[in-house]
């Protein structure tokens, strides 16, 4: 069975704060895809990054990075010097190889204040 | 360039009562999904459709239809609905192959009372 961990259920910085969201996924699979989403307040889920399991190289992306680790079945987002428009509900999820169902976590809600 | 349209945005309802959530998507997408988020469940799989006249159930199917009605639109049924379906409802559809992320929809806002 497929699972998806996000440990933190909300985190609250102040702007300028790097801040870590941790993910760690559970499959038997060997295949498999990773996905980060960004749920602003407004409500929408915005896709940020797609991994494939088979391409461990991290991915840096303006102020995001992410940090993919096979040995430790996580998929950590960071966001450096957080900006209030960062303040949203983030969710991992996990897509295995030949399935078209998206697994996703419960979700982090970051805050970030002035 | 719509992406995926879902209505209504806000609903509420009597228990008891039926209603259908439209979804709709003009990306050509072969797969479409149901899925509801509530507070601490993050999101939940309710039915998906793989391809045009197929569909299957999800992780929550109980309480629900769907219809793939032709490969742009994908309805959700409720046909008594129940205080437990208050949530909010999201459609979402991709192109066929497990490299694809969704395209979400902007979200139904259900209440039951």
């Amino acid at each position: 069975a497929q699972k998806v961990t996000q440990a933190q259920t909300e985190i609250s910085v102040v702007e300028k704060e790097d801040v870590t969201l941790d993910c760690v996924y559970e499959t038997r699979d060997t295949t498999y895809y990773l996905f980060w989403y960004k749920q602003p307040p407004s409500g929408e889920l915005v896709f940020l990054i797609r991994r494939n399991s088979f391409d461990e190289q991290n991915e840096i992306s303006g102020r995001y990075s992410w940090n993919f680790q096979k040995s430790t079945s996580s998929f950590n987002f960071t966001i450096t010097a957080s900006q209030v428009v960062d303040s949203a509900v983030y969710f991992c999820a996990l897509k295995r190889g030949g399935s078209e169902k998206l697994v996703f976590g419960k979700g982090m809600k970051l805050t970030v204040n002035p | 360039n719509a992406g995926v349209t879902q209505t209504p945005k806000f609903q509420v309802l009597k228990t008891g009562q039926s209603m259908t959530l439209q979804c709709a998507q003009d990306m050509n997408h072969n797969s479409m999904y149901w899925y509801r988020q509530d507070p601490g469940m993050g999101l939940r799989l309710i039915y998906y459709s793989a391809s045009e006249g197929t569909t299957d159930k999800g992780e929550v199917p109980n309480g629900y239809n769907v219809s793939r009605l032709n490969k742009r639109e994908f309805s959700l049924r409720l046909e008594s609905a129940a205080p437990s379906q208050t949530s909010v409802y999201f459609c979402a559809s991709t192109r066929s192959g497990p490299t694809y992320g969704y395209t979400f929809g902007s979200g139904t806002r259900l209440t039951v009372v």
